[in-house]
């Protein structure tokens, strides 16, 4: 079965670009999305179909797809932007998610 | 604003079926293009898709859960419900009902841009 590969936590300092990084088998010939999950809060969509932002998400949100990788960036991180990442695409008629990186705000 | 809300038991007992229904409102369960879907997370864990109704009652359920799985639509009340059976205490988790939009109609690429609250069951005796 497909699946989508993250690191399980990335730290950045305030004000600098956090990156997070998603892997899979040709993963850039696929759509990517991500979402970003507070404790005790439903998952919010802030990238799809790779590059897309929903309106409400900042522009600091920014999203590329290529090979086998798709990656999140967090310009300007704010201690705010703390949460547990997920990276999503669709593989044979099924969703699949990464397992998830926490970001932490240093 | 499309909002979802699922309502079930917060408990349920090993072996037993649970059932979850998602109520919807600000579009219509029928209209074309949205994937209607269901998608658990385990205490502490990552986000596990369940499965996924179309407007059609066309189904994809997860191949690891896809034999104890029912998705279904209700569409007199804008509502879809899930059914999973012989319940373990591994299918404790936080259960959210989610739209899979696709305005183009191209499944593959969906994304997931309104979700219900989530709501918590324990498969327990």
């Amino acid at each position: 079965s497909y699946a989508l590969t993250q690191p399980p936590s990335v730290s950045v300092s305030p004000g600098q670009t956090a990156t997070i990084t998603c892997s899979g088998d040709e993963l850039g010939d696929k759509y990517a999305s991500w979402y970003l999950q507070k404790p005790g809060q439903s998952p919010v969509l802030v990238v799809y179909r790779d590059s897309n932002r929903p309106s409400g998400i900042p522009e600091r949100f920014s999203g590329s797809n290529s090979g086998n990788t798709a990656t999140l960036n967090i310009e300007g991180t704010q201690a705010t932007d703390e949460a547990d990442y997920y990276c999503q695409a669709w593989d044979t008629n099924t969703v699949v998610f990464g397992g998830g990186t926490k970001l932490t705000v240093l | 604003q499309v909002q979802l809300q699922e309502s079930g038991p917060g408990l349920a007992n090993p072996s037993q079926t649970l059932s979850l229904t998602c109520s919807v409102s600000g579009v219509s369960i029928s209209s074309g293009g949205n994937y209607w879907s269901w998608i658990r997370q385990h205490p502490g864990k990552g986000l596990e898709w369940i499965g996924y109704i179309y407007a059609n009652g066309n189904t994809y359920y997860n191949p690891s859960l896809r034999s104890r799985v029912i998705i279904s639509l209700d569409t007199s009340n804008n509502q879809f419900s899930l059914k999973l059976s012989f319940l373990t205490a591994a299918d404790t988790a936080v259960y959210y009902c989610a739209r899979d939009s696709t305005p183009d109609g191209i499944a593959a690429a969906g994304y997931f841009d309104y979700w219900g609250q989530g709501t918590l069951v324990s498969v327990s005796s």
